[in-house]
Formats: structure tokens, C-alpha cells, sequence
């Protein structure tokens, strides 16, 4: 099915344990995101990728890692798991950037524990 | 921060009244959309305005912007209860990154 998936939905881990959160897109958008929602802050953009190999910080990249060597996806990697990464982390895509940026389309999210 | 805040935090409403949810926002900006999130879900789009523009219909959503004022109003109309979620406003000035606010959960009774 066409659209955008994250996988795990769901996730629990422990302290110091690497994560990987995947997103994957088919309408070949150029631009992906992540973001983390937690309470009291609304959503926060941790990284994001113009295109494939392009990736750059967003407001809150510290503890987590990017990649996108294909334009379909982006996964997310909490390279040494801490509770305060615990949250729900959503993937969106869009199709345009620069000066008037683009409708995003959000997947369903993951909701990672770090115990 | 640009992060856009919207007021009320919370609302409450009868299925058929109007809602209306105001953003602010800090910074001279691009364009502003709004976003709804059903409970669990992903956000989904619901419309966008551009920094000339003033007022945009979708259907039953009314949009507002006012620059001046640093300011946006989302009303909808004859809501349903279908309605019920949080709203967000997203802000973006720089062109490929976007500041949402911290939302306003709407409560329609039927």
C-alpha cells in the first residue's frame, strides 16, 4: 500500500541499548522528518533529509543518528538509549521544501520505552 | 523559539457549535498549516495559508492569519463529534523545517 510506515509501532528497551526506528515512504518524496511528541511540548523536530544522502539537525538531534542512503527511507538510531528519549516518535514526508514548504505526511508513530 | 502556542489548551463544545483555536507565534514566517491528531494516531493535514494571504475556507475549517498580530484562528463549523482531537499549528520560516505548538484538544459532546 502506498503511504508511510514506521515500524516498530511499539517498542520497550533498557538504558544504554541502541534503537533503531524505521520510516518508510512510496510517493518518493524528497523530504523526510522526525519528530518526538511528548507532553508539554508538542513536537519537536530531531533530524530531517532534503534528499538522499543530504540530512541535517532539527531542534532536538542530541543522542540520536540519521541515515538515508535511499530516498524511500529514514531510519532513526538512539545510539545509547536514555529514559528521557522515552516518547512517541513520528516520520513525515513531504514533497517540496525551500521557500513555501509542503503539506507533511505523517506516519502512524512509534512509541518507544526506555526503561 | 518560533514554536507556535495555541489557546485554549483544552475545549469543550456541543456537537453543532463553532470551535475556534487561536495560534501565536514568535517570528516572521512563510506559510502557517494546521494539523489535526486523532487520539494514537499521526497528524493529518488540514490546510495552509501563506503569509499574504488573510482568510482560507476548506470545507468546514475557516482559517485566519494575521502578521501583524503574529496570529492564526482556526474555526470549525457545525462541529461533529468526529471532530474531537488535538489541533496543532505549525509555523516555518526557514523553509524546510517546521515548529509545531503544543496543540489544543477539542472535546465535541454529542
Amino acid at each position: 500500500d502506498a503511504g508511510i510506515t514506521q515500524s516498530p509501532r511499539y517498542k520497550i528497551t533498557e538504558t544504554g541499548r541502541q534503537v533503531t526506528l524505521m520510516c518508510h515512504q512510496t510517493w518518493s518524496h524528497s523530504y523526510m522528518f522526525w519528530y518526538r511528541q511528548d507532553l508539554g511540548h508538542g513536537l519537536r523536530l530531531i533530524y530531517y533529509s532534503a534528499a538522499a544522502d543530504i540530512t541535517d539537525k532539527g531542534e532536538v538531534p542530541d543522542g540520536y543518528v540519521v541515515s538515508r542512503s535511499k530516498t524511500e527511507n529514514f531510519p532513526l538510531t538512539l545510539e545509547s538509549a536514555t529514559r528521557s528519549q522515552t516518547s512517541v516518535y513520528f516520520c513525515a514526508s513531504s514533497g517540496a521544501g525551500g521557500l513555501y514548504t509542503d503539506t507533511q505526511y505523517f506516519g502512524p508513530g512509534t512509541r518507544l520505552t526506555v526503561l | 523559539s518560533q514554536q507556535g502556542e495555541e489557546d485554549p489548551q483544552a475545549l469543550s463544545i456541543q456537537e453543532g457549535e463553532n470551535a475556534t483555536m487561536n495560534c501565536s507565534y514568535k517570528t516572521s514566517i512563510n506559510n502557517l498549516q494546521w494539523y489535526r491528531q486523532n487520539s494514537g494516531r499521526g497528524l493529518v493535514h488540514l490546510i495552509l495559508i501563506r503569509s499574504n494571504e488573510r482568510e482560507k475556507h476548506s470545507g468546514r475549517l475557516r482559517v485566519t492569519l494575521d502578521t501583524s498580530k503574529k496570529s492564526s484562528s482556526l474555526l470549525i463549523t457545525a462541529s461533529r463529534a468526529a471532530d474531537t482531537a488535538s489541533y496543532f499549528c505549525a509555523t516555518d520560516s526557514t523553509g524546510n523545517q517546521f515548529y509545531f505548538g503544543t496543540g489544543t484538544s477539542l472535546t465535541v459532546i454529542p
